[in-house]
């Protein structure tokens, strides 16, 4: 399996605080990713990284920011959580040299927001 | 923009019964496919994926998918499904260009296999 590390693995958390996920990495994977999953909506990208500092925005970014200082390490913060991201967030890992790399998945970080 | 199409958001067949899972995709270039399976609780894991040398694509666990390009289709086949194939199966497309690629994701196939 992939070195891939999400934590926690769940969080209760207040309606109005802010909130850090962590994902960790120890394939030296340019990729990283960010994408919650909610039934009838399959996965829904949020960010993503290609790089140390390099991130860009997904299909679902409002509300959400990111952080990647090093290579192994991208951080996903809720501003100030909503129930509407009670949500299974996943992190993702690619290499990516080319488009025909497989992303590798982490067991995910169950979020419920009251 | 690509994306995929999956149709069907649950299955369910017999033990022994043919399993097929349909996906569509829409994209203007050749695309990169990928199925991934998600078991309960679990993440996701690859299960096989195209990347143009060959239209027919086996991956792990007896399944294997077979690109059409006139019919913009990748579905997944099983001839003989399993018990323990009950899960949920994504169809995701690359894209991207240079250095930006990422993965987009169908919203998936829950795939229920009865005794």
């Amino acid at each position: 399996d992939a070195g891939i590390t999400q934590s926690p693995r769940h969080k209760v958390t207040e309606t109005g605080t802010p909130v850090t996920l962590r994902c960790h990495q120890t394939e030296n994977h340019r990729y990283m990713y960010w994408y919650r999953q909610d039934p009838g909506h399959g996965l829904r990208l949020i960010h993503y990284s290609y790089g140390v500092k390099d991130t860009d925005k997904g299909e679902v970014s409002d509300g959400y920011s990111v952080s990647r200082s090093k290579t192994e390490d991208f951080l996903l913060t809720l501003e100030s959580a909503t129930s509407s991201q009670t949500s299974v967030y996943f992190c993702a890992i690619s290499e990516a040299e080319g488009k025909n790399t497989e992303a590798f998945f982490g067991q995910g970080t169950r979020l419920t927001v009251v | 923009a690509q994306s995929v199409t999956q149709l069907g958001s649950h299955v369910s067949v017999s033990e022994g019964a043919l399993v097929l899972l349909r996906c569509n995709y829409s994209s203007s270039v050749p695309p990169y496919l990928f199925w991934y399976v998600q078991y309960p609780n679990q993440g996701l894991q690859l299960l096989l994926k195209y990347t143009s040398a060959a239209t027919l694509v086996k991956g792990i666990n007896g399944f294997e998918a077979e690109f059409k390009k006139s019919e913009t289709s990748f579905h997944l086949t099983k001839p003989s499904a399993h018990m323990s194939d009950a899960a949920e199966y994504f169809c995701a497309v690359s894209e991207g260009g240079g250095s930006n690629y990422k993965l987009t994701f169908g919203k998936g196939t829950l795939l229920t296999v009865n005794p």
